[in-house]
């Protein structure tokens, strides 16, 4: 059974940090995603990474896929307070395009 | 494109009940997916249609169970509904099946079994 695992899973920083959220999966994927979700929100699509090596940027915000070690990092630079949310990595085995998710990680970031 | 949009928003309902949530997805996705997602869990995968066919199914009981219609629009059914049942309902939906495209998700239908 594929098993997603996220870590921290919870993280309080300081603006204007840097910082990186780990997803560790356990069986071959070449389909990753990270989702953002506020409080009592839905999942907001963050990033769409498909083949090893991706790497991919938005704003502060920069995802990586490296399929040999089934790692992805998703990296914060100069954190804001806006960023405070729970940041779940997905990843898509093919068999019925399922999504196994990652037990999340919940970001606070203070002034 | 119109997003994907779930009704009803929040839904109160008592033990043994049945329940109906709807899901309208965008023009053109014929995969949608419906999740369950716990307080404070990550998403957990209830099934799959594609083309009106359940093609996938997560480990949840018969007693779940949905319908995908051809104009694009689904529903997930639950019977017999339990406390633990209480929950966020997402549908994700997506243009094609193992595509490279992303899910989008709709916003989330909150039921409380009481």
């Amino acid at each position: 059974e594929l098993k997603v695992e996220q870590n921290p899973l919870f993280l309080s920083m300081q603006e204007g940090k840097n910082y990186t959220i780990y997803c560790n999966y356990s069986t071959t994927s070449d389909r990753l995603y990270w989702y953002r979700q506020d409080p009592g929100k839905s999942l907001e699509s963050l990033f769409v990474l498909l083949s090893n090596g991706a790497v991919k940027q938005e704003g502060r915000l920069m995802a990586s896929l490296d399929t040999k070690a089934r790692l992805s990092t998703l990296h914060i630079t100069a954190a804001v307070h806006d960023l405070s949310a729970t940041y779940f990595c997905a990843v898509d085995t093919g068999t019925a395009s399922k999504l196994t998710f990652g037990t999340g990680t919940r970001l606070q970031v203070t002034l | 494109e119109t997003g994907v949009t779930q009704s009803p928003t929040h839904l109160i309902k008592t033990r043994g009940q049945q329940v109906t949530l709807r899901c309208s997805s965008q023009s053109g996705h014929n995969t949608v997916s419906w999740y369950q997602q716990a307080l404070g869990q990550g998403p957990q995968f209830i099934f799959q249609y594609y083309r009106e066919e359940e093609n996938g199914r997560g480990n949840f009981p018969p007693r779940f169970s949905g319908l995908q219609f051809p104009n694009y629009s689904s529903e997930l059914n639950v019977n017999a509904l339990e406390l633990d049942d209480s929950a966020l309902y997402l549908c994700a939906s997506r243009r094609a099946q193992n595509s490279g495209y992303g899910y989008t998700f709709g916003s989330g239908t909150r039921l409380t079994v009481v």
